[in-house]
């Protein structure tokens, strides 16, 4: 079975300093992997995804992560935290088969500091 | 190009009430999802339709969730009768594909508050 972890479920940081959100997967095949957002009373927003492509994938705001198969990690990164960078984020992956459902993690709540 | 629109955006019910929670996909999109987040729980998935048809309903919980779509175009979700557990961030989401790959947009789901 597929799976995500997040290995944090806070994160404080200031503004204009570097952001890292953890995230370990586990998938017995090449997986599909997101970081959806989430700002307040607001949907979720797909930041980026990992599809085989290139192991170093860009978002949108800044934000990129790199997928390290020999670790098993999709870490998101962005070097200098916004204010409007506050939100939630998940770490998804894609269980493929016929309904490609995604399996989210536990989420990772991102506060910016002025 | 609208995105997934759902509605109510809030309810707030009493135990033993019924609630019907609707999702209008992104247009062409066949593939509509439905995941829940209970309080403190992580985001799980209820159920996958391709078009009208449901391909996967393993995540709904129990019997009192109903879900259609009817005509394959918007679907709804209907809760009956609603117990306190079923309180939690409803979401929809639709793709145009069915592929692990391929990008599923999410709506601003439905809060729904069962007292």
């Amino acid at each position: 079975a597929q799976s995500v972890t997040q290995l944090d479920s806070h994160v404080s940081v200031s503004e204009g300093t570097p952001v890292l959100l953890r995230c370990n997967y586990s998938s017995s095949y090449s997986p599909s992997l997101f970081w959806y957002v989430q700002h307040p009373n607001k949907g979720l927003q797909l930041l980026l995804k990992y599809t085989s492509a290139a192991t170093l994938v860009k978002g949108i705001n800044g934000f990129e992560a790199e997928f390290k198969k020999s670790e098993t990690s999709f870490h998101l990164t962005k070097p200098s935290a916004h204010m409007s960078d506050a939100a939630e984020y998940f770490c998804v992956v894609s269980e493929r088969g016929a309904t490609n459902k995604l399996i989210f993690g536990t989420g990772t709540l991102l506060a910016v500091q002025p | 190009e609208a995105g997934v629109t759902q509605f109510p955006s809030h309810s707030v019910i009493e135990k033993g009430q019924t609630v019907t929670l609707r999702c209008d996909p992104i247009s062409g999109h066949d593939n509509l999802y439905w995941y829940r987040r209970v309080m403190g729980k992580e985001i799980k998935f209820l159920l996958h339709f391709v078009k009208e048809s449901k391909q996967d309903e393993s995540g709904m919980p129990n019997n009192r969730f109903l879900a259609e779509r009817t005509g394959g175009t918007y679907s709804t979700l209907k809760v009956q009768p609603a117990e306190l557990e079923d309180s939690g961030v409803y979401f929809c989401a639709s793709s145009h594909y069915q592929a692990s790959r391929e990008t599923q947009y999410f709506g601003p789901g439905t809060r729904l508050l069962v007292l």
